[in-house]
């Protein structure tokens, strides 16, 4: 059972749309992840989140744009995708920002297909 | 190069065989290793961290070569459940909490 839960599970959009991708966790963690996995490729670090600010930005299109309100809960904005963008996008987060063995815990994903 | 390299697979084997995944990092100043699992269209869960000593849990054990940037996993006694995909993961440093992942290394086990 995660902690870390992903809204919506699936998403089609078409590159005009706008949407958001919703990730809360429950676990009291201070760190919060966005990954990108694309098929066939390794899990791709998006963004990082502190204690709510953003300490990584892994040189992602500006297409994409990360919100973090509070520790809980994180947002990925979308527009104006490209079909490539389409993958499984993970949310992750961890009890601490930095440090070893600071594991992280996944969400579910979201499905993601642009048309 | 790439920063964690991965056995490619697939590999297949028989219940109850032993079987061994190893993995390979490029930067020496990684602070922190783990093996995840990630079953077909789910979301990666961690299976165990790999300690400078080594460990063992149940049938899993993991093995660190810091010298040789060397990481491993052996999986004794396989059930169909171990059936997945074994990501080899390391943390680039402590100040900060940037995983890096390999690409990888499917296992199927069968009856």
């Amino acid at each position: 059972e995660t902690g870390v839960t992903q809204t919506p599970r699936h998403l089609v959009m078409g590159m005009t749309n706008k949407k958001s991708l919703k990730c809360e966790q429950h676990l009291g963690h201070n760190a919060m992840y966005w990954y990108k996995q694309s098929a066939k490729k390794p899990l791709e670090l998006m963004f990082v989140y502190n204690f709510k600010e953003q300490t990584e930005n892994n040189s992602v299109p500006s297409r994409f744009s990360p919100e973090c309100p509070n520790s809980s809960h994180l947002f990925l904005h979308l527009h104006t995708l490209q079909p490539e963008d389409s993958a499984l996008y993970l949310c992750a987060s961890s009890p601490r920002p930095g440090g070893a063995y600071n594991e992280q815990f996944f969400g579910p994903g979201t499905r993601l297909t642009v048309l | 190069r790439k920063e964690v390299e991965q056995d490619p697979g697939p590999f297949n084997v028989p219940e109850g065989a032993t079987v061994a995944f190893n993995c390979t990092y490029s930067n020496s100043a990684s602070q922190s290793f783990f093996w995840y699992r990630q079953d077909c269209r789910k979301e990666p869960k961690l299976l165990m961290s790999v300690y400078s000593s080594g460990n063992e849990d149940g049938r899993f054990t993991a093995q660190l070569n810091r010298a040789s940037q060397y990481i491993s996993l052996l999986i004794r006694d396989s059930k169909l459940s171990d059936s997945a995909t074994y990501l080899c993961v390391v943390n680039e440093g402590t100040s900060g909490s940037r995983l890096t992942f390999g690409e990888g290394t499917q296992l199927t086990v069968n009856p």
